[in-house]
């Protein structure tokens, strides 16, 4: 099962910045989160990823609450294209299997 | 780099046919994966392999078959095709340094249809 539980859609008006969050209550202290959207039918694209510290990439920020239980991803002004469904996954080593959730799927709306 | 290839985009099998999915990647990744989704589904994971000669199940590997003797291919085998294994299959691979973490790379998908 997937270690992370996301709601299931969101909106989001156009320009504005999208907060998607995700709870992984079980985390472990060795074990990443990562973020990755799927835009229509297209592979799943990599997004950010982070430990424990916020972090920040031209896409998008990862804000990790401080008992890393959960975190939220922002989509700064969100585009139309930003419209995907966003996958959040923990993992630890990487050797560790990827389990992907069923995601947020995200409409942004003019 | 082409990155992460997938062959066919599409087919279609008739049940009980048996096929395989072809990956390749040119990065030299250790780790490869596949997985399926099915319409309005997120992605479950099906086999994947940390390096040459290593395989381990996913989620749902029941009626699929995998092998790894090179880095590059990672090929799926569908023994014997079901209506159930209607799906978009997709590949990934990433980097495996041990702890140090890489993303995952995903192919186009193929698209599978079983009559």
């Amino acid at each position: 099962d997937a270690k992370t539980t996301q709601p299931p859609s969101m909106d989001c008006a156009e320009g504005r910045a999208a907060n998607l969050p995700c709870n992984h209550s079980t985390i472990s202290g060795n074990e990443y989160v990562y973020w990755y959207r799927q835009i229509h039918s297209q592979g799943p694209q990599y997004i950010i990823h982070g430990l424990k510290n916020n972090e920040t990439n031209e896409m998008a920020s990862l804000i990790i609450t401080e008992d890393r239980k959960s975190s939220t991803l922002i989509l700064p002004h969100a585009p139309l294209r930003d419209t995907a469904v966003y996958y959040c996954i923990v993992r630890g080593t990487s050797y560790d299997k990827v389990i992907f959730g069923p995601g947020t799927s995200l409409s942004v709306i003019p | 780099n082409a990155g992460v290839t997938q062959t066919p985009k599409f087919q279609v099998l008739k049940t009980g046919q048996s096929m395989t999915l072809q990956c390749a990647q040119d990065m030299n990744h250790e780790y490869m994966s596949w997985y399926r989704q099915d319409p309005g589904m997120g992605l479950r994971l099906i086999h994947y392999s940390v390096g040459a000669g290593i395989t381990d199940q996913g989620e749902v590997p029941n009626g699929y078959n995998v092998s790894r003797s090179t880095t590059e291919d990672f090929p799926l085998r569908l023994l014997s095709a079901a209506p159930s294994q209607t799906s978009v299959y997709f590949c990934a691979s990433s980097a495996s340094r041990g702890r140090v973490l890489e993303t995952q790379y995903f192919g186009p998908g193929t698209r599978l249809l079983v009559l």
